[in-house]
């Protein structure tokens, strides 16, 4: 049972926007820093955008984040088969001292 | 560009102790401004924090694996190393090292290494 919830699974058209939730509480998302990774089958997870949207180079601005108290969400638009992929949010928990991290959500872009 | 790879064992009997090392190259490891860590993802399933090390030796580690983790860095070699002892079937994963990016605001985890799956098994 990860720390941060996620949904499992979500599914858009290409073209269309999708968004992510990623849920905690106020030691974790309410307090740090939350950051979401893009990861294919086989690879290492990318990080892809952070709070304050700052988003390494690279990374297009069709990735975007928001937080509201104890959630945070990722919003992709304009969304292409190559987006297709799992995606984990991942904070600072200031109570357990621990870096923790979402279940993670599969993107399928029907 | 910093790199990392992981390297050790890829099969660990069940009880014994897995060790890996990350090997840096492209950055010294030997920053204060730097912390180092370790991600493991046992297949199929989602990502789980191990533990970071900073250069100073502080270490963080998992409450739930905390009694069997240790980890060092060896500046001589540019290198850290992980090691979780008595090992069981839960315990085979891909095991990744990584380093964050640190601002004013926060870190997010944005280097990592390739990964090695370390299986567990008699």
């Amino acid at each position: 049972q990860s720390v941060l919830t996620q949904p499992p699974s979500v599914s858009a058209a290409p073209g269309q926007k999708v968004t992510i939730s990623c849920s905690g509480s106020s030691s974790n998302i309410g307090s740090n820093y939350v950051s979401w990774y893009q990861q294919f089958p086989g690879t290492a997870p990318k990080v892809l955008i952070s709070d304050n949207n700052e988003r390494p180079s690279g990374i297009p601005d069709r990735f975007s984040v928001s937080k509201t108290g104890t959630s945070a969400t990722l919003g992709i638009t304009g969304l292409q088969t190559g987006d297709e992929a799992d995606y984990y949010c991942a904070t600072w928990d200031s109570s357990l001292s621990a870096w923790v991290f979402g279940g993670g959500t599969k993107l399928t872009v029907l | 560009q910093l790199q990392l790879q992981e390297s050790g064992p890829g099969l660990v009997k069940p009880s014994e102790t897995l060790s890996l090392t990350c090997t840096v190259s492209g950055g010294s490891i030997s920053s204060s401004s730097f912390y180092w860590g370790w991600i493991r993802q046992p297949p199929g399933k989602g990502l789980e924090w191990i533990g970071s090390i900073y250069y100073s030796g502080t270490t963080y580690y998992n409450p739930s694996l905390k009694s069997r983790v240790t980890t060092s860095i060896d500046t001589s070699k540019n290198q850290f190393s992980l090691k979780l002892s008595s090992v069981t079937a839960a315990d085979m994963a891909v095991y990744y090292c990584a380093r964050p990016h640190c601002s004013s605001s926060g870190c997010f985890w944005n280097y990592w290494g390739q990964g090695t799956l370390v299986t567990v098994s008699s």
